[in-house]
């Protein structure tokens, strides 16, 4: 089973900052890389599919990238509305195995 | 694109339950439909994948043999079952829809159905 990880848990960060978040596969996934936003008491969306194409209609400040085992999720100008918890999942093995999350608070 | 779920459940330990998603607004046969459990306050885990065309299941390795997941195709709606169940069952449970192309990713999601079971 393919195990993630996501770094840090959580940061702080100000409206207008750039951040960034990494994930990390225990083996190779490719590309095969997603990213979800889930705000609190609602249900994920999806924001970045193959490590770096964005959902339709998903801003365009946010960009994925990576391949292999290690992936980065980053957000410039970041905006009130992305403060929320970021997952990561592989979608290389049929276990679609997510990440712990990282938060993303306001400072 | 719509997956509608059953509403909350509240059961007791030992208890069998079923929980429904019904998927509208698409060709249902032509994508996977899954599961996916949130234990209150903690992360995402994937549950397992059902394949409506021909009922292929695939579970992740820490649920197979816990839950059942199952479709009717006839009436579009997947379905998770739990024979006996356990308090550490209590949590949120979306069910999503995959394209059936290798390695892409959950595109639509479920509204959730939260699962409590206490005695």
């Amino acid at each position: 089973d393919i195990e993630m990880t996501q770094s840090p848990s959580s940061l702080s960060a100000s409206v207008g900052d750039r951040v960034t978040m990494t994930c990390r596969a225990s083996q190779s996934v490719r590309t095969y890389l997603n990213w979800y936003q889930q705000k609190p008491g609602k249900v994920p969306t999806l924001l970045i599919y193959s490590a770096s194409t964005l959902q339709s209609g998903v801003p365009s400040r946010f960009t994925g990238s990576g391949s292999g085992t290690d992936f980065t999720l980053t957000i410039t100008n970041l905006q009130p509305d992305d403060f929320a918890t970021y997952y990561c999942q592989q979608s290389y093995t049929n276990s679609l195995s997510f990440g712990g999350g990282t938060k993303v608070e306001i400072k | 694109v719509q997956l509608v779920q059953s509403g909350a459940e509240v059961k007791k330990p030992g208890e069998s339950l079923k929980i429904s998603c019904r998927g509208s607004g698409y060709s249902f046969s032509t994508y996977w439909i899954g599961w996916v459990r949130q234990v209150p306050g903690k992360g995402l885990e994937s549950v397992g994948i059902i394949s409506p065309s021909d009922s292929d299941t695939r579970y992740s390795p820490s649920f197979q043999g816990r839950v059942t997941i199952s479709v009717d195709k006839s009436i579009n709606t997947a379905y998770l079952r739990w024979s006996s169940l356990k308090a550490s069952d209590t949590a949120m449970y979306f069910c999503v829809r995959r394209p059936r192309k290798d390695g892409l990713p959950f595109d639509s999601w479920g509204q959730g159905t939260l699962v409590t079971v206490s005695s």
